[in-house]
């Protein structure tokens, strides 16, 4: 089935480091990507997204890449700081339209130790 | 910066009752979605909402879900007759006409 997946469940960085957070997706229809934080006990919190149109995007300390070639994002986080540490997902969407859903991956728990 | 906030935090519910899990989207955003957690796994789409009308719904929406706006601030998910496996964190988004949508802290929904 169609589905959107991360290849590390774990990364463990040392603070200052730069961190790659990689993610392979399936389904090549797929028009908008985006990347989710999660802290322990809280909700999913934006990070950065991505448009089809695109292969490459930046935010503050972060950066989205995106090849469609191969079906692969990647988030890269600039100097990881300890308050980064979280579990970072993946999510599609067939059409960036609103009202649809987000097909999320699996999850890579971030752990930076200073 | 608005954000989006669900009560209660944590749900304790007999199972085959039914439970009501509440969201107060961000102001001005017109779309708006339930999705669930259950502990460890990814996070799952239930449904979307807009104009007090389904937009999309899973195969995980099953006939015992319903959602609604019952007045300009609220949204809810209700769940008629809740299973064992219906335990998870649910949770409560909202969009403008363009994502990205946003999460709130969820509400922790534990059936006995």
């Amino acid at each position: 089935g169609e589905s959107v997946g991360l290849h590390l469940p774990t990364l463990s960085v040392q603070e200052g480091d730069n961190s790659i957070i990689n993610c392979a997706y399936s389904n090549s229809a797929s028009d908008y990507f985006i990347w989710y934080k999660q802290e322990s006990g809280k909700g999913p919190q934006f990070i950065i997204d991505i448009r089809s149109n695109m292969d490459k995007r930046q935010g503050q300390r972060v950066t989205v890449l995106l090849n469609k070639t191969v079906k692969h994002l990647s988030l890269q986080i600039a100097a990881t700081q300890p308050g980064d540490s979280a579990v970072y997902f993946c999510a599609e969407n067939k059409s960036g339209q609103a009202g649809t859903a987000l097909i999320f991956g699996k999850g890579t728990t971030l752990s930076v130790s200073s | 910066e608005p954000e989006v906030t669900q009560t209660p935090s944590h749900q304790v519910t007999q199972m085959g009752q039914e439970v009501i899990l509440r969201c107060v989207p961000i102001s001005n955003h017109l779309y708006f979605y339930w999705y669930r957690q259950i502990l460890g796994q990814k996070v799952e789409f239930l449904v979307s909402f807009y104009n007090n009308e389904i937009s999309e719904k899973s195969e995980i929406f099953d006939d015992q879900f319903s959602v609604e706006r019952p007045d300009g601030s609220n949204f809810t998910l209700k769940i008629r007759s809740t299973k064992l496996e219906d335990s998870a964190m649910y949770f409560c988004a909202s969009s403008e006409d363009r994502q990205p949508q946003h999460f709130g802290d969820g509400t922790r929904l534990s059936i006995l």
